[in-house]
């Protein structure tokens, strides 16, 4: 499984608290990405990062943000958490050895009451 | 920027039967296509992919054929098996980096 976790794995909070997702990788990938996944839309990026301290917005970006401090993790954060953010979120790695190539991590599932 | 678009959102087969998965791109940039299967509760698992070099790749029992004129390509499972039974995803890059996923088929496989 490409040596990704999550973490959390699940999570419940409440409208407008601040929440962090954790993507951590033992393999020094240099690239990573965020994803969230909701019925009907399939998985749409939100951001990204191709290496320490270099990130990027995706499609979804609006109400997120990131962080990468380090090679192995890669923190999504949403600042004020809203109903309209649960979901499930994957994180993903691109080891390079074929360009484009992607592989998922398990997922966490958040729930914005 | 890359839309892809993905046909039909739910298929249903007999074992043993044939499915075809189909998307369309719209950035002709767009030089590789993946295919992931998801089941129930699990991440997206990397099945099959294409670049833009070839027009077919064939892995055991599915393959995946590209038409670059047409902007299209296709996912194909045969002698399908209820193990098949998944959530399918198709893909294009864009600005080499990013991918862009349909919004994906349920396809169920009965015996």
């Amino acid at each position: 499984d490409a040596g990704i976790t999550q973490s959390p794995r699940h999570k419940v909070t409440e409208t407008g608290t601040p929440v962090t997702l954790r993507c951590h990788q033992t393999e020094n990938h240099r690239y990573m990405y965020w994803y969230r996944q909701d019925p009907g839309h399939g998985l749409r990026l939100i951001h990204y990062s191709y290496g320490v301290k270099d990130t990027d917005k995706g499609e979804v970006s609006d109400g997120y943000s990131v962080s990468r401090s380090k090679t192995e993790d890669f923190l999504l954060t949403l600042e004020s958490a809203t109903s309209s953010q649960t979901s499930v979120y994957f994180c993903a790695i691109n080891p390079g050895l074929v360009p484009d190539e992607q592989f998922f991590g398990p997922g966490t599932r958040l729930t914005v009451l | 920027g890359e839309n892809v678009e993905q046909h039909p959102s739910t298929l249903s087969v007999q074992e043993g039967d044939s499915a075809v998965i189909k998307c369309t791109y719209s950035d002709s940039a767009s030089n590789y296509f993946p295919w992931y299967k998801q089941e129930l509760g699990k991440r997206p698992q990397l099945i099959i992919d294409i670049r833009s070099n070839v027009g077919e790749k064939k892995d055991q029992r599915i393959a995946v054929t590209l038409n670059k004129t047409a902007k299209h390509f296709s996912l194909h499972i045969t002698e399908t098996q209820p193990e098949d039974s998944a959530v399918y995803f198709c893909a294009a890059s864009y600005n080499t980096d990013k991918l862009i996923f349909g919004t994906g088929t349920r396809l169920q496989v009965f015996p």
